[in-house]
Order: C-alpha cells, then structure tokens, then sequence
C-alpha cells in the first residue's frame, strides 16, 4: 500500500508567476484534502474533495487558489499571481469516507515564492 | 471561533520518562481526536486517533479523552531521543458540510539522553 505522494517536493518560483502542485491519494480513498502551513503553525485547511466534487473550501482559499479533482483520482492546486506570502508547505491528506475518517498526509511541498 | 489549543513548549524530558502533551478545545460537538508526529521539516504523520471518552493505548502511546472538560492528552511511556518532535493536536469540529481538521500549533517534544 503506497502512501499519498505529491509532487513536486520544491518549488521556488518569482512573484507573479503561477504554481501548480499534484497529490496522489492512498489509492482506496475517496476524501482528499489540502491544508497549507507555515513556520510555527500547526497546517490549516484550505479544501476538500469527495470523490470528484469540492465539497468544502476555506476562507482561505482567495480567488487566486483553485483545485481540481478531474476523474476522482489525483488533485491538483493551481496558485496564481503568486505573493511572497503564498510561501508555505502545501500538504495533501487523504482518507476513506467512511470509518475513522483518518487522514493521512503526503509529504507536502514546500514553495518559496521570491 | 473553533480553537485548538497546545503549549507550545518546548517540553524537556529525560529518555525513560514519560511525557505528558495537553490540548484543549472549544466545541462542545466535536466527535474526532487526532495526535499527529512532525518531524522538522517532515509532514505530520498520524500516530493516534479517540473518538469516546477514555483512555486508548497503542504501544507506548495512550490519548486520554474528556469531552465534558473539551480535553485531550497524549502520554509517551519510555521516551526515547527519536521521539523528540512536534505534536500536533487535531479536532473535527463535525461541521454540517465537512470532515476539516483543526489543529493547534503544536507542542515541541524534546527527549534528552
């Protein structure tokens, strides 16, 4: 059983410039989610998906910020225009809908915006 | 405001003792407690989850639950230098339209030899 992965693990990009991240789930499970966190900050919620609907966004979550989760399968998090304060670690976390409802998380990637 | 709260430490122990981690939180309806592990610069990695009112063990981990005082702890019997980190108290708050975790900010673990 593979874990949630997510590519890329870096990304350093100039302000102004668009991102885009990927994360692919626990295979089994049809919950996906996105939090970002920065320094000293325990992560904070930005979406989810159930299956290929968005179900929850954030405040968070400006109009600059979109993601999508086309077949049910993978995600990805578009960030456009980026700002200096976008600079974070963006982490996918996936779980089944049913049960436990544990998420567990990816290995995030880590975006530095210049 | 929905809050989850955790001192934030630096919470020293010598190896063998046991480590005590403390969270609070401020909605009466929350129905999902989660403890996760992070490593620096690491994801957070899910090491226990309580769901009733209690004590649950796992190895040389036990999350004690107490809905009545919004309470929530995680014990580390034997503690280990590999156990140092942050740990994270996460919530569901069991909102109408999503399974969201809200977590504190963390309490930094360090374990001396």
């Amino acid at each position: 059983d593979t874990g949630v992965s997510q590519d890329p693990r870096h990304k350093i990009t100039k302000r102004g410039q668009n991102v885009t991240f990927r994360c692919d789930p626990i295979s089994e499970h049809n919950r996906l989610y996105w939090y970002r966190q920065t320094l000293g900050q325990g992560p904070e919620f930005l979406t989810y998906f159930q299956n290929e609907a968005q179900l929850e966004k954030s405040r968070l979550l400006s109009d600059r910020f979109s993601a999508e989760r086309p077949k049910g399968s993978f995600s990805t998090l578009e960030i456009q225009r980026t700002e200096q304060g976008d600079s974070a670690m963006y982490l996918c976390a996936s779980s089944f809908s049913a049960g436990t409802y544990e998420q567990y998380f990816g290995p995030g990637t880590r975006l530095t915006v210049t | 405001q929905k809050e989850v709260e955790q001192n934030s430490g630096p919470l020293s122990v010598p190896e063998g003792a046991i480590a005590s981690l403390n969270c609070t939180y401020s909605d009466r309806v929350s129905q999902s407690f989660f403890w996760y592990r992070q490593y620096s610069g690491k994801s957070p990695e899910l090491i226990m989850s309580i769901y009733s009112n209690g004590d649950k063990e796992d190895g040389r981990f036990t999350a004690q639950l107490n809905k009545a005082s919004q309470y929530v702890s995680l014990l580390i019997r034997d503690s280990q230098p590999s156990d140092s980190a942050t740990y994270l108290c996460a919530v569901n708050f069991n909102s109408n339209s999503g399974y969201a975790l809200n977590f504190g900010k963390g309490t930094s673990l360090l374990v001396t030899p």
